[in-house]
């Protein structure tokens, strides 16, 4: 069994509609949680980062950490077709924050 | 805004050949990550080095490939000799130890 679990979609959704993009992972020393948006032949993007548990919001993202559950949320409000992307999540744990373990991935489609 | 930059982005070659991508990391970033992404494993971590250091190599072949950083501004991973089943998209990743990793566009690699 993997650290870090995805579900891998494929998630498709209208236009303005809200998406729900979660993990599940076993280790509980993470304290570090990540999530990153990968468009088509380019790198992995960082778009939300967080310590330990609780919510954080930028624009029309939101992430949520719940340490208790072992589980991560990335929402996203009024999805537009740019946000069309594979969405990973990845995990540090607090004495090496630097390495990351990630998930897969979920692919998303926001369809006009 | 800074980016890590990768070189080539594109590499086709005959198995046997030595294959040798490139990394300049952000400057002032002193954590710099390799990964392999195929649609069958994800995300791998190959190695990463900080302070220019090794640090943790558990994820590549030793016999076939190697990775070096012989500056700040360049690290390198090279494989030798290639085999078809190295064939996949390598990442760069860089970073300030204990915050996430910023990624380059990676090395898209096939080998014949």
């Amino acid at each position: 069994q993997k650290e870090v679990e995805q579900d891998p979609g494929p998630l498709s959704v209208p236009e303005g509609a809200i998406v729900s993009l979660n993990c599940t992972y076993s280790n509980s020393a993470f304290q570090y949680f990540m999530w990153y948006r990968q468009y088509s032949r380019k790198g992995p993007e960082l778009l939300m980062y967080t310590y330990s548990s609780g919510n954080k919001e930028d624009g029309r993202f939101t992430a949520q950490v719940d340490k208790s559950s072992k589980y991560i949320s990335l929402f996203i409000r009024d999805s537009q077709p740019s946000d069309s992307a594979t969405y990973l999540c990845a995990m540090s744990e607090g004495t090496n924050a630097g390495k990351s373990t990630f998930g897969d991935g979920t692919t998303l489609t926001v369809k006009p | 805004d800074a980016r890590v930059t990768q070189t080539p982005r594109h590499k086709v070659t005959e198995m046997g050949q030595e294959v040798t991508m490139r990394c300049q990391p952000i400057l002032g970033h002193n954590t710099v990550f390799w990964y392999r992404q195929t649609m069958m494993q994800g995300l791998e971590l190959l190695a990463y080095f900080r302070n220019r250091a090794p640090l943790d190599d558990s994820g590549m072949p030793k016999d076939r490939f190697s990775a070096e950083m012989p500056d700040a501004t360049l690290a390198t991973l090279k494989i030798q000799p290639s085999e078809p089943r190295d064939s996949a998209v390598y990442f760069c990743a860089s970073g300030v130890w204990g915050q996430p990793q910023h990624f380059g566009d990676g090395t898209r690699l096939s080998i014949l």
